[in-house]
This record gives C-alpha cells, sequence and structure tokens, in this order.
C-alpha cells in the first residue's frame, strides 16, 4: 500500500494521559500536515511541515500538543494530559509541490474518558 | 490567510436530480481550489481540483465545478444523483505557494430514492 497510514486507528484514553499517533506519507511528498475533525466539522488545520521543517503552527496547537517529522520521512503528533475536548479524528495529509493534491490517511479516532 | 464558506451545512436531493453544493472561499493570492468528499468511516478523497488554466474543472463519478474568480466561489455539481453519493463533502483553499490546506465545515449530502 502507497498510501499516507496512520497508527492507531483508534485509541481510547483516561483524561490525563499522554498519546502519540504516527503517521506515515507518501515517500516522495514533502509537505505533510496535520488535522483534527470534530463531528460535524471540517478538518480543521493543526500543523504542518515541509521536510522535517514544522513551518506554521495553528492557535489550536496548545502547548500540550507537539509535533515532530525527523528526517523529513514520518511524522508523530503528541498529546499530553489528554483532555475530553481533545476527542476527535486527527488526520494527516501529504503532498507534493505545487498543484499537488493532498493524499489523506484513514484517521486517528482519540476518545478521551 | 485563506479560508472557505460552505453554505448549507445539510443538502437533500431525490435520486436522478441536480446535485449543487455552495463553496465560497476568501484568499488575498490566487487560490488551489479543492472538493474532497468522506464517506462513513473512511478518509478524505479528492473530488477534484482547480488549480490553473480552464476554469470548469471535472472530477471522478461525474462531479464538476467551476472557478468563478468574480464570486470567489468554487461551487460543485453533478448533473443527476446517486444514490452512492450520499456522503460529506468538503470544499478547501490553499495558495498557489502549496502551504496550508483550508476546509470549510463540510456539506452532508443525503439523496432519497
Amino acid at each position: 500500500d502507497t498510501g499516507v497510514s496512520q497508527d492507531p486507528r483508534h485509541k481510547i484514553t483516561k483524561r490525563g494521559q499522554n498519546v502519540t499517533f504516527r503517521c506515515d506519507p507518501i515517500s516522495e511528498h514533502n509537505r505533510l500536515y496535520w488535522y483534527r475533525q470534530t463531528l460535524g466539522q471540517g478538518p480543521e488545520f493543526l500543523t504542518y511541515f515541509q521536510n522535517e521543517a514544522q513551518l506554521e503552527k495553528s492557535r489550536l496547537l496548545s502547548d500540550r500538543f507537539s509535533a515532530e517529522r525527523p528526517k523529513g520521512s514520518f511524522s508523530t503528533l503528541e498529546i499530553q494530559r489528554t483532555e475530553q475536548g481533545d476527542s476527535a479524528m486527527y488526520l494527516c495529509a501529504s503532498r507534493t509541490g505545487t498543484g499537488g493534491r493532498a493524499f489523506f490517511g484513514q484517521g486517528t479516532r482519540l476518545t478521551v474518558v | 490567510a485563506q479560508s472557505v464558506t460552505q453554505l448549507g451545512s445539510h443538502v437533500s436531493v431525490s435520486e436522478g436530480a441536480l446535485v449543487l453544493l455552495r463553496c465560497n472561499y476568501s484568499s488575498s493570492v490566487p487560490p488551489y481550489l479543492f472538493w474532497y468528499v468522506q464517506y462513513p468511516n473512511q478518509g478524505l478523497q479528492l473530488l477534484l481540483k482547480y488549480t490553473t488554466g480552464a476554469t470548469l474543472v471535472k472530477g471522478i463519478n461525474g462531479f464538476e465545478a467551476e472557478f468563478k474568480k468574480s464570486e470567489t466561489s468554487f461551487h460543485l455539481t453533478k448533473p443527476s444523483a446517486h444514490m452512492s453519493d450520499a456522503a460529506e463533502y468538503f470544499c478547501a483553499v490553499s495558495d498557489q505557494n502549496n502551504n496550508d490546506m483550508r476546509f470549510g465545515a463540510g456539506t452532508r449530502l443525503t439523496v432519497k430514492p
């Protein structure tokens, strides 16, 4: 499978715990994006990388959230001290340069109980 | 920064009827525009995109959209709805430097038999 893959697909955690999600983009894509989607809403931009550089972070990304993309390949999104409001689908996408369409993973559904 | 407004969170049509999903964008620079579809429990899939050139863009499954700069619109249409078109549709915009992509809130399409 040469698409974008995300792991895990589902995560249930207790409030206050830390969680980490992984995204493996399409190998030749230099841009990688993280979005959060809650029920009935469109994907909300969180952050994006060009290669290993994190170029933009949304104000939605509080200091409990951190994302990395070491070596410009896979990326991780960590949420520390999870809150119930963090429950959402976390989507990863990757794309190439000018005009490139974004390919999305199937997302990680986080439930904080 | 770019933004997208999708008019109507829910559209219902009869099978065989015209589908019209509205999208207006805001961008200070020439935009790239996209329509994505999301079926239940699946990731986002690209329907079509506008980058440059012809303003009427044809996509998969019989959908098309027209970029109208004067109206800042990129409405999605399909002449005849099929039951399988029932899904959530998202309009998205990015700048031509391929920086972050922003989504609308989505329109849920219901197709009645």
